[in-house]
């Protein structure tokens, strides 16, 4: 079980440029969310999806885009990068909470930088 | 109405000591807090979580306390150990049929540092 894996771990952009981070798990798990941190922000939802196919808007979902084609990979998009989208984005995914497990099981990170 | 303050920024202990780190919320709506650690350049993980239906919660060194009518709840590490020395993240999540979903609102962090 390698649980939630993120792809790159580590990206360096240049303003303009666009990305795609791919999060996947083997957990069969059904939600999926793709956070940033930011040194004294804490963990910022991004978007986040409760299915296959769908997706939502969360905290912060300016400058993104997210699809989930597929039940075990959350996809998160830059189309034009900005300094400001400059942090780490955790991916992370649970099971609905009804069947009891209430946990987010995070990724490793990847952190991004954009010049 | 959807935050979740958590103080203090960062806290250094000395090894055996007790860190307490304590986390405030408006919403009476949320009824699961979670705690989660995050050691550098991991991805943070679950370490204890608290239903509001009670006041303590303990596991090993970690407790959880929570205090319903004062929206606040806190988590102490007893004995603390430079291994765990991390950030700490409260969070809490609303009640489905208010939010509609399942998502945690997460605390700004503290960074623990425990002194061997």
């Amino acid at each position: 079980n390698a649980g939630v894996t993120q792809t790159p771990k580590f990206r360096v952009l240049k303003t303009g440029q666009s990305m795609t981070l791919l999060c996947a798990q083997d957990m069969n798990h059904e939600y999926m969310y793709w956070y940033r941190q930011d040194p004294g922000m804490g963990l910022r939802l991004i978007h986040y999806s409760v299915g296959e196919g769908t997706t939502a808007k969360g905290e912060v979902p300016d400058g993104y885009n997210v699809s989930r084609l597929k039940k075990q990979n959350f996809l998160l998009g830059l189309e034009s990068a900005a300094p400001s989208q400059t942090s780490v984005y955790f991916c992370a995914s649970s099971y609905p909470r009804w069947e009891g497990d209430y946990e987010q099981y995070f990724g490793p990170g990847t952190r991004l930088t954009v010049t | 109405q959807q935050q979740v303050k958590q103080s203090p920024q960062s806290l250094i202990v000395q090894k055996g000591g007790i860190s307490i780190i304590n986390c405030a919320y408006e919403n009476t709506a949320f009824d699961y807090f979670p705690w989660y650690q995050q050691f550098p350049g991991k991805g943070p993980a679950l370490l204890i979580a608290i239903r509001p239906d009670v006041s303590e919660k303990k596991e090993g060194r970690f407790t959880i306390s929570f205090n319903k009518s004062a929206k606040q709840f806190s988590l102490h590490i007893m004995d603390s150990q430079p291994g765990d020395s991390a950030t700490y993240f409260c969070a809490a999540s609303p009640r489905v049929r208010v939010s509609g979903t399942y998502k945690y609102i997460f605390g700004t962090g503290t960074r623990l540092k425990v002194l061997a």
